[in-house]
């Protein structure tokens, strides 16, 4: 069984602050790791995935994350908050044999200028 | 050129009406999906095919039934609407699911 946990369902920073939005996971196999964007009243847009290799990935809009295995952790961060990047994140897992995604609850980051 | 495209975007409909809702993906994908999200934000898969095939059915209830024509499209009939229906359905689709899933722009279901 798969599952995603986010930590903090609201986070807020100030305009060029660092960002770190926290997901741990569980999966009983190796798995493959996700971080979504929900901008409002729009569909959700891949920022970055993780499946096998390097363990710190680079995404879209300066983003990153780092699969840590021994904190079954894939944290995403963004040195310097744009207003731009103020939406709802998701982290997801899924896994080899399995076709499906498995979302955490979410995270609402706002930026404050 | 939308990739993966969903009709329509908002729905208002009385309890005990039918209903569906179009995806079509022009990415050339074998494998789509539709999932709902809750009034939290919650996304939650409920059904799956691959080349017009049923993959994944997840508990949902049999008002609820999907309808694969060709690969390109999966639609989703909903049947007698409930309350507790109202939520935005999101369609999506893979290539290969490791690599990610490209998501329409979702659908708002409201019943009354």
């Amino acid at each position: 069984a798969q599952s995603v946990t986010q930590l903090g369902s609201h986070v807020s920073v100030s305009e060029g602050a660092l960002v770190l939005l926290r997901c741990n996971y569980s999966s009983s196999v190796p798995p493959y790791l996700f971080w979504y964007v929900q901008y409002p009243n729009q569909g959700l847009q891949l920022l970055l995935k993780y499946t096998t290799g390097a363990t710190l990935v680079k995404g879209i809009n300066g983003f990153e994350a780092e699969f840590k295995k021994s904190e079954t952790s894939f944290h995403l961060t963004k040195p310097s908050a744009h207003m731009s990047d103020a939406a709802e994140y998701f982290c997801a897992v899924s896994g080899i044999n399995t076709d499906k995604l498995i979302f955490g609850t979410g995270t609402r980051l706002q930026v404050f200028p | 050129d939308t990739a993966v495209s969903q009709t329509p975007k908002y729905l208002v409909t009385q309890m005990g009406n039918d209903k569906s809702i179009k995806c079509e993906q022009n990415l050339g994908h074998d494998t789509m999906y539709w999932y709902k999200q809750d009034s939290k934000k919650f996304l939650k898969i409920m059904f799956s095919y691959n080349n017009k095939e049923l993959i994944i059915n997840e508990t949902v209830p049999n008002r609820f039934s999907p309808k694969s024509p060709d690969k390109a499209h999966l639609n989703l009939h909903i049947n007698s609407l409930e309350l507790g229906d109202s939520a935005v359905y999101f369609c999506a689709s893979s290539q290969v699911p490791i690599y990610g899933y490209t998501f329409g722009s979702g659908t708002r279901l409201t019943v009354v």
